[in-house]
C-alpha cells in the first residue's frame, strides 16, 4: 500500500461547480497535512495546511481532515478554469521534514 | 523577495560527468530538502537537512550527495550521473517543523 494515495484523475468539473479532491494515508503518526497546487512545468505552491481534525476554510478552499479514517480532502468551490492544475497531497511524519507526497490529482475545470 | 533559487534551470549532460545543482534560500530557514519528480511517481524526497552540517536520507538517496556547510545553501551533487537520474528536481526550504515547504523553480536534468 502506498503511503499517500490519490486518484490521478483527470477530474473534470464544469466552471462554477465544486471540485472534491481526496487523499488517504497509511501512517497514523502523521502530524501535518498540506495541499499543494502545481501547474505543468512549475513548482508546487501551498494551497492549504491542516493539523487537526475537522474543516479549515480559506476563501474558495476548504480542507478536511479525519485522522481516524486517515483521509484528508480539499474542496474547491466555484471552480475556475485557472484552478486547472495537479493537486498534491503531502503529509509530515516521522520527525522533522520527512515529507511524503501523493502522486497528485489532475483537475480540469471546463469553461 | 523571499525565495529559493536553484541553478541551473536546465542541464543536458552525459553519463559519468559529475555535476552539482545549487540551491540557496534567503529566508533564514533551518530545514531544506531535495526532491525529484517523475511521471506517475510524484515528488520523492532525496535528502533533507535540519541544520548546518545535519543531513539525512530521504526515500531515494542512492546516487546523490548533499552538503550543508552554510544555512542558506544546500547543493545536490551527482558524482557519476546515470540516465535513470534524468528527472525534474526541486529544492525546498521550511521555516520550522510542521511548516509547509517553499519550493524553488526546479531544475530539469537530462543525462544521456
Amino acid at each position: 500500500q502506498k503511503e499517500v494515495e490519490q486518484n490521478s484523475g483527470p477530474l473534470s468539473v464544469p466552471e462554477g461547480a465544486i471540485a472534491s479532491l481526496n487523499c488517504t494515508y497509511s501512517d497514523r503518526g502523521s502530524q501535518s497535512f498540506f495541499w499543494y497546487r502545481q501547474y505543468s512545468g512549475k513548482s508546487p505552491e501551498l494551497i492549504m495546511s491542516i493539523y487537526s481534525n475537522g474543516d479549515k476554510e480559506d476563501g474558495r478552499f476548504t480542507a478536511q481532515l479525519n485522522k481516524a479514517s486517515q483521509y484528508v480532502s480539499l474542496l474547491i468551490r466555484d471552480s475556475q478554469p485557472s484552478d486547472s492544475a495537479t493537486y498534491l497531497c503531502a503529509l509530515l511524519s516521522g520527525g522533522y521534514q520527512k515529507v511524503t507526497f501523493g502522486t497528485g490529482t489532475k483537475l480540469q475545470v471546463i469553461p | 523577495e523571499a525565495q529559493v533559487t536553484q541553478n541551473p534551470r536546465y542541464l543536458i549532460t552525459v553519463t559519468g560527468k559529475k555535476l552539482t545543482v545549487t540551491c540557496s534560500q534567503n529566508m533564514n530557514h533551518e530545514y531544506m530538502s531535495w526532491y525529484r519528480q517523475d511521471p506517475g511517481l510524484g515528488l520523492r524526497q532525496i535528502y533533507y537537512s535540519m541544520n548546518v552540517e545535519v543531513t539525512d536520507k530521504g526515500d531515494v538517496p542512492e546516487g546523490y550527495k548533499v552538503s550543508r556547510k552554510e544555512k542558506r545553501n544546500f547543493p545536490l551533487i551527482l558524482e557519476s550521473p546515470s540516465p535513470n537520474q534524468t528527472s525534474l528536481y526541486f529544492c525546498a526550504s521550511t521555516g520550522g517543523a510542521n511548516q509547509p515547504q517553499h519550493f524553488g523553480d526546479g531544475t530539469r536534468l537530462s543525462i544521456l
